[in-house]
């Protein structure tokens, strides 16, 4: 079982509110990620991050940010929430690569968090 | 274009049968794939990781094979139970850049009934 949790589970919020959910490892993982999660479909990273300090942006186009201030914590904001960004949000860390450009680490998925913007 | 495709993209089968899914990918260069369980309401979990040289991993009962020639992989489940029931999830890694992006297929939905 992964040490890594996310909170709330569950929001229903209002257009324009601005939210934060929350993701924390206790794995001492450098890397994390977040993903977008419609239903049947594909997994989209839309943020990650190396270790504090360092974040990125991924492949899917997002209107959040987030921030690494702490190794353990990796939390998504949103400034003003509309209802296309309903979804699932999905919190993963993994340990850092080998390096070379190969990657082997596997990465540990939180619950996720199912964001429903009225 | 990098993709990995999965089939069915719904199964359902009896519980104590047999079942075979199918991932299809196109990336390249390629490092690894995996085959991740997520149950509803949940976020995916790792079953197996396969590198290039691998053809065969088993977990228990599920056991995956890698074609890395024909760029396919199946997942097989054995005496399936109704807590096989979930998505199962094909990842692709390519080795293209330090990252190891990763590719994800849709899903194949098993419902395993009693």
């Amino acid at each position: 079982e992964a040490d890594i949790y996310q909170t709330p589970r569950y929001l229903v919020i209002g257009t324009g509110k601005k939210i934060t959910l929350e993701c924390s490892q206790t794995m001492g993982h450098d890397k994390m990620y977040w993903y977008q999660q419609d239903p049947g479909m594909e997994l989209h990273l839309i943020h990650y991050s190396y270790g504090v300090n360092s974040t990125e942006k991924g492949d899917l186009s997002s209107e959040s940010t987030v921030s690494r201030i702490r190794t353990e914590h990796f939390p998504l904001t949103l400034e003003s929430a509309r209802p296309s960004h309903t979804s699932q949000y999905l919190c993963a860390s993994s340990e850092a690569g080998t390096g070379g450009g190969k990657n082997t680490d596997t990465q540990y998925f939180g619950p996720g968090t199912r964001l429903t913007v009225l | 274009k990098n993709q990995v495709e999965q089939s069915p993209q719904s199964l359902i089968i009896l519980e104590g049968k047999n079942c075979t899914l199918q991932c299809n990918y196109t990336v390249s260069p390629f490092s690894n794939l995996r085959w991740y369980k997520q149950d509803t309401g949940r976020g995916p979990v790792s079953l197996t990781i396969m590198t290039f040289s691998e053809n065969t991993k088993s977990n228990g009962r599920y056991t995956a094979t890698l074609d890395a020639d024909t760029k396919q992989s199946s997942l097989h489940i054995t005496a399936s139970q109704l807590s096989d029931s979930a998505s199962y999830i094909c990842v692709v890694s390519d080795r293209g850049s330090t990252l190891g992006r990763l590719y994800f297929g849709r899903g194949t939905q098993l419902t395993v009934w009693p």
